[in-house]
């Protein structure tokens, strides 16, 4: 069975410091792995994918993700945090091949402090 | 593009009242999806539709029925509503095939059950 880990359901970070938001997965098969980032009030929108390609995934808004097998990890990083990127974060994890459900963390609520 | 449509945004009810959440999506995917969303649990999927004529139980079924009405339509239906139904309820679509699962979510329906 897949499954997701977010470690640190509340992150704070200054504007202008790096943001490094941690996942970690579980998969029986080769998976697809995903950043989704929720504003207040409104449904999820996918921030990047991973899939199998290549390891180092770039997003919208600076954001990217690198998938590290050895490590199970798919940690979502930003150089530069902007006010604007205050908002929950999902990782989420779907096993490639054929129909499979996707299945989400707990979420990141992050926190920019000017 | 509309995209994912639900109904109603909000919604009060009193305990053991029925009421039923409509989705609708213009997109022409196969798949569509009911989650809730409570704090520090991150999504859960009540029901899933991976075509339409099939519907499949998720995580949190307990409590709720679906219709997939036709391709475009998906419904969630409370028969008697518990407190502990009281949750933001979303529904997304995606289309299997397309390599990577992505999800498309609506903007979310917020129930209170008192």
């Amino acid at each position: 069975a897949q499954s997701v880990t977010q470690l640190g359901s509340h992150v704070s970070v200054s504007e202008g410091a790096l943001v490094l938001l941690r996942c970690n997965y579980s998969s029986s098969v080769p998976p697809y792995l995903f950043w989704y980032v929720q504003y207040p009030n409104q449904g999820l929108q996918l921030l990047l994918k991973y899939t199998s390609a290549a390891t180092l995934v770039k997003g919208i808004n600076g954001f990217e993700a690198e998938f590290k097998k050895s490590e199970t990890s798919f940690h979502l990083t930003k150089p530069s945090a902007h006010m604007s990127d205050a908002a929950e974060y999902f990782c989420a994890v779907s096993e490639s091949g054929g129909y499979q459900k996707v299945t989400f963390g707990i979420g990141t609520k992050l926190q920019v402090i000017p | 593009n509309a995209g994912v449509t639900q109904t109603p945004k909000f919604q009060v009810l009193k305990t053991g009242q029925s009421m039923t959440l409509q989705c609708a999506q213009d997109m022409n995917h196969n798949s569509m999806y009911w989650y809730r969303q409570d704090p520090g649990m991150g999504l859960r999927l009540i029901y899933y539709s991976a075509s339409e004529g099939t519907t499949d139980k998720g995580e949190v079924p307990n409590g709720y029925n679906v219709s997939r009405l036709n391709k475009r339509e998906f419904s969630l239906r409370l028969e008697s509503a518990a407190p502990s139904q009281t949750s933001v309820y979303f529904c997304a679509s995606n289309t299997q095939g397309d390599g990577a699962n992505v999800l498309t979510f609506g903007a979310g329906s917020r129930l209170t059950v008192l």
